[in-house]
């Protein structure tokens, strides 16, 4: 079975400052996706960021990007330049890829609080 | 944006009586999911429903859960005899089915039992 690990219960940074949050997986699948979610105070489930397994390429967007180490099966998330906005709890998640409409494997979640 | 919608988005009930929760997915996607979050806690997968039948299901989806699609736009779960630890915000997500693709979640219901 897969299974998703955020070691970080907790992170804080300042506004405008950069932070990195960590995921680690673990899967005997090649083919998968993985992404980032993020769960602010009134509980919605947001999509921050996703990226293929198949892909070197690490996803970006806007100001968030992936470090995707496939080899060490970890997946973090930066954000940069933090805003007040960003701070939320975030839950990478796993997919698997060979069956259409496969269940997303959560982590724990990692709160972030963003200081002015 | 098309978006996923659930109702109630709070529901309080008393300890085994039965709830229906509802969730009106995207109108082209294909597949349906709901997962359960126990506050404090992660997301955990329910169950997924494809072609008018469960497709997958956890370890938490028992015999005291079903669903359904009565119609062409609702999905429901429901949840008989409830207990108190079924306490906890349930999400409704559906998807195209095209792993590529991210499962769009909606608002969620709280779920209250007394």
């Amino acid at each position: 079975a897969q299974t998703v690990t955020q070691s970080q219960p907790e992170m804080s940074v300042q506004e405008a400052e950069t932070v990195t949050l960590s995921c680690t997986y673990d899967t005997s699948e090649s083919d998968y996706y993985l992404f980032w979610y993020k769960q602010p105070p009134s509980r919605q489930m947001i999509l921050v960021i996703r990226q293929e397994a198949y892909k070197q390429q690490n996803a970006t967007e806007n100001r968030f990007s992936v470090n995707f180490q496939k080899a060490a099966k970890s997946f973090s998330l930066k954000i940069s330049d933090s805003q007040l906005g960003d701070a939320a709890m975030y839950f990478c998640a796993y997919q698997a890829g060979e069956t259409s409409g496969s269940r997303l494997t959560f982590g724990e979640g990692t709160q972030l609080t963003v200081n002015p | 944006e098309p978006e996923v919608t659930q109702t109630p988005s709070h529901q309080v009930t008393q300890m085994g009586q039965e709830v229906i929760l509802r969730c009106v997915p995207i109108s082209n996607h294909l597949y349906f999911y709901w997962y359960r979050q126990i506050l404090g806690q992660k997301v955990e997968f329910l169950v997924s429903f494809y072609n008018n039948e469960i497709s997958e299901k956890s370890e938490i989806f028992d015999d005291q859960f079903s669903v359904e699609r009565p119609d062409g736009s609702n999905f429901t779960l429901k949840i008989r005899s409830t207990k108190l630890e079924d306490s906890a915000m349930y999400f409704c997500a559906s998807s195209d089915g095209r792993n590529n693709q991210p499962q769009h979640f909606g608002d969620g219901t709280r779920l209250s039992i007394l």
